[in-house]
């Protein structure tokens, strides 16, 4: 069973084109995340989420923008794909803040 | 501003040694300091962490060792197999009030050769 599974795997799209990435975690956590891997592998915290409050890295472009229709799941959703957002992004998820963070096993998003 | 610097960038180890991997944070608010591994086209898993309250933490053949006063903390793999070959990244955190949010380390890519 998959702990906290992403959707798609890949994702390749144009410039200017606005994008989902669906996040689902079954592990029964109350708190989510979302991070970015550039090409050099540095991870970058974008969005917390916990109990409905939402804590965001304030580099992060408002473009970009978390969605949670329920506890378990916290969607990415971009608007206005550009250049600089081809990545692989992370979703992951733990019971409180305090707790150990599980990922899953990311979206590479290419942009042409 | 890097707040977690990690070192080295690449390691290459034989098989049956030892590999340390270096970090150095700046906040001293950081309590909280977990290690993760990361396998090609993989998210990272968490390998072992450690609280600033204990000096030395041992899983298995994984152990870290944290120096509060000199602000850095190490991963030592000992016995070091080809199956660890993967990227290391250290990372540190606050918690409390606010988020509670990993700051990681650049990462350390670890090749173990037979």
């Amino acid at each position: 069973d998959t702990a906290v599974s992403q959707t798609p795997k890949y994702l390749v799209t144009q410039m200017g084109n606005d994008k989902s990435i669906k996040c689902e975690q079954n592990l029964g956590h109350d708190t989510m995340y979302w991070y970015k891997q550039d090409s050099k592998k540095f991870l970058k915290i974008m969005f917390s989420y916990n109990n409905k409050e939402l804590i965001i890295n304030e580099t992060v472009p408002n473009r970009f923008s978390p969605k949670s229709p329920d506890k378990a799941h916290l969607n990415l959703h971009i608007n206005s794909l550009e250049l600089g957002d081809s990545a692989v992004y992370f979703c992951a998820s733990s019971y409180d803040r305090d707790q150990p963070q599980h990922f899953g096993d990311g979206t590479r998003l290419s942009i042409l | 501003q890097q707040q977690v610097k990690q070192s080295p960038q690449s390691l290459i180890v034989q098989k049956g040694g030892i590999s340390i991997i270096n970090c150095a944070y700046e906040n001293t608010a950081f309590d909280y300091f977990p290690w993760y591994q990361q396998f090609p086209g993989k998210g990272p898993a968490l390998l072992i962490a450690i609280r600033p309250d204990v000096s030395e933490k041992k899983e298995g053949r994984f152990t870290i060792s944290f120096n509060k006063s000199a602000k850095q903390f190490s991963l030592h793999i000992m016995d070091s197999q080809p199956g660890d070959s993967a990227t290391y990244f250290c990372a540190a955190s606050m918690s409390g009030a606010g988020s509670y949010q990993l700051t990681f380390g650049k990462g350390t890519k670890l090749s173990v050769i037979p």
